[in-house]
């Protein structure tokens, strides 16, 4: 079964600085896609990026990057120039084979002024 | 499109009562998904259906039951309530493609019960 690892239940960053939130996944598939969701204070669950497990190249948006290292099952996320707005709970996610999605526990980020 | 949509926002139920969580998405996505979130954890799947009349079991199914007549609900229904089932609870649909996993959540249910 697949398994995902969020191994920092907190992390912090003052405003304008980059910070890495990590992730380690368990899975025996070739083919995958991971994912990484922000859930800010209301709920919602927002999604922030996506990588293709059979792509090399790592997926970016805007500020936001990932680091994919297939081989090592590590699925890191970057966030540069912080944003106060960026403060939320952040969960990593493999995409199952069912079209399910199997979350971390995620990580509490908070964004200092 | 009002995306996917979940009603109540907020239930309190007594142990042993029954309620209904209602998903209503209107964007045409066969997949479907039920998860539940405990407090400083992630999401962990209940249910899910990939299409009308089709629903499946997921991690966490005991205490829950679902049905699937259209395309665009997927209702939650809890039987039995205990208070192991207080928790926030979402849905979510995605493309008809499982293979591409991106999945768009409703705003979540938060039930208590006491």
């Amino acid at each position: 079964a697949q398994t995902v690892t969020q191994s920092q239940p907190e992390m912090s960053v003052q405003e304008a600085e980059t910070v890495t939130l990590s992730c380690t996944y368990d899975t025996s598939e070739s083919d995958y896609y991971l994912f990484w969701y922000k859930q800010p204070p209301s709920r919602q669950m927002i999604l922030v990026i996506r990588q293709e497990a059979y792509k090399q190249q790592n997926a970016t948006e805007n500020r936001f990057s990932v680091n994919f290292q297939k081989a090592a099952k590590s699925f890191s996320l970057k966030i540069s120039d912080s944003q106060l707005g960026d403060a939320a709970m952040y969960f990593c996610a493999y995409g199952g084979s069912q079209g399910n999605l199997i979350f971390g526990k995620g990580t509490k980020l908070s964004v200092k002024p | 499109n009002a995306g996917v949509t979940q009603t109540p926002k907020f239930r309190i139920l007594k142990i042993g009562q029954s309620m209904t969580l209602q998903c209503t998405q209107d964007m045409n996505h066969n997949y479907m998904y039920w998860y539940r979130q405990d407090p400083g954890m992630g999401l962990k799947l209940i249910y899910y259906s990939v299409g009308a009349g089709i629903t499946d079991k997921g991690e966490v199914p005991n205490g829950y039951n679902v049905s699937r007549s259209t395309t665009e609900d997927f209702p939650l229904r809890l039987e039995l309530a205990a208070p192991s089932q207080t928790s926030v609870y979402f849905c979510a649909s995605s493309y008809p493609d499982p293979f591409y996993n991106e999945q768009f959540f409703g705003p979540g249910t938060r039930l208590t019960v006491l």
